[in-house]
């Protein structure tokens, strides 16, 4: 089975600053989705990354897909409360008949005033 | 309308119980899934339904029983649970099952004590 460690498992950044979160598969990435969880609700799709190079930006968030080290990275520019949450990396096993979207660790994100 | 509908929001429940977690998601999705996550863990793949029928189990224990009567509406039957089954429990759909299409949206969840 394909497993994907986060790193850092959990960051405190002050309000202004940026910060990466990166994820690491076990097995070659194929695609490569970002989600974020605010705590004890569903995840929101942030991005998906499917070809490597492939950079992907939404507002103040940028992703990127390495498939040569299997990693994909996440930075977040100017960083505000509203980014704060947990971030979870998702890989797809395609199984022939349904998507199988295993998530990573997760990285837990506050940001303080 | 974007949104994948979770009731309830909350549930206790005895291990002698009988319950069920119900989903509803009106965007024309034909794949919707369960997961399972526990505090602090990311969640876990249940079962997937595609096409309205059920593509994976991932070894779930028979006490959870899916099912999915129609193209958006997804239950979790829930029968003599455990203690340790208590955790926050996730509806997702996509657009179509298959690679390529983990883009998934997620309901709110149902928050699961067993006593």
């Amino acid at each position: 089975s394909q497993e994907l460690e986060q790193s850092p498992q959990s960051l405190i950044v002050q309000e202004g600053k940026n910060l990466t979160i990166n994820c690491t598969s076990s097995k070659t990435l194929y695609g490569l989705y970002w989600y974020k969880q605010k705590y004890g609700e569903g995840l929101i799709f942030l991005m998906m990354l499917q070809k490597g190079g492939e950079e992907k930006s939404h507002e103040k968030i940028t992703a990127k897909l390495d498939e040569k080290k299997q990693q994909s990275s996440l930075h977040i520019t100017a960083s505000q409360p509203s980014h704060a949450g947990i971030y979870l990396c998702g890989a797809d096993m395609n199984t022939g008949t349904a998507s199988k979207l295993t998530f990573g660790t997760g990285t837990r994100l506050q940001v303080t005033l | 309308d974007t949104e994948v509908t979770q009731t309830p929001k909350h549930l206790v429940m005895g291990m002698t119980n009988k319950k069920s977690l119900k989903c509803e998601q009106h965007m024309g999705h034909r794949a919707m899934y369960w997961y399972k996550q526990k505090a602090k863990k990311p969640p876990e793949l249940m079962f997937v339904y595609s096409y309205e029928k059920l593509s994976i189990n991932e070894s779930v224990p028979s006490r959870f029983s899916p099912e999915c009567p129609n193209s958006s509406l997804l239950n979790l039957h829930l029968h003599a649970l455990q203690p340790e089954d208590s955790a926050l429990y996730l509806c997702a759909s996509s657009l179509y099952p298959g690679q390529g299409n983990g883009k998934l949206f997620f309901g709110s969840g149902t928050q699961l004590s067993v006593l």
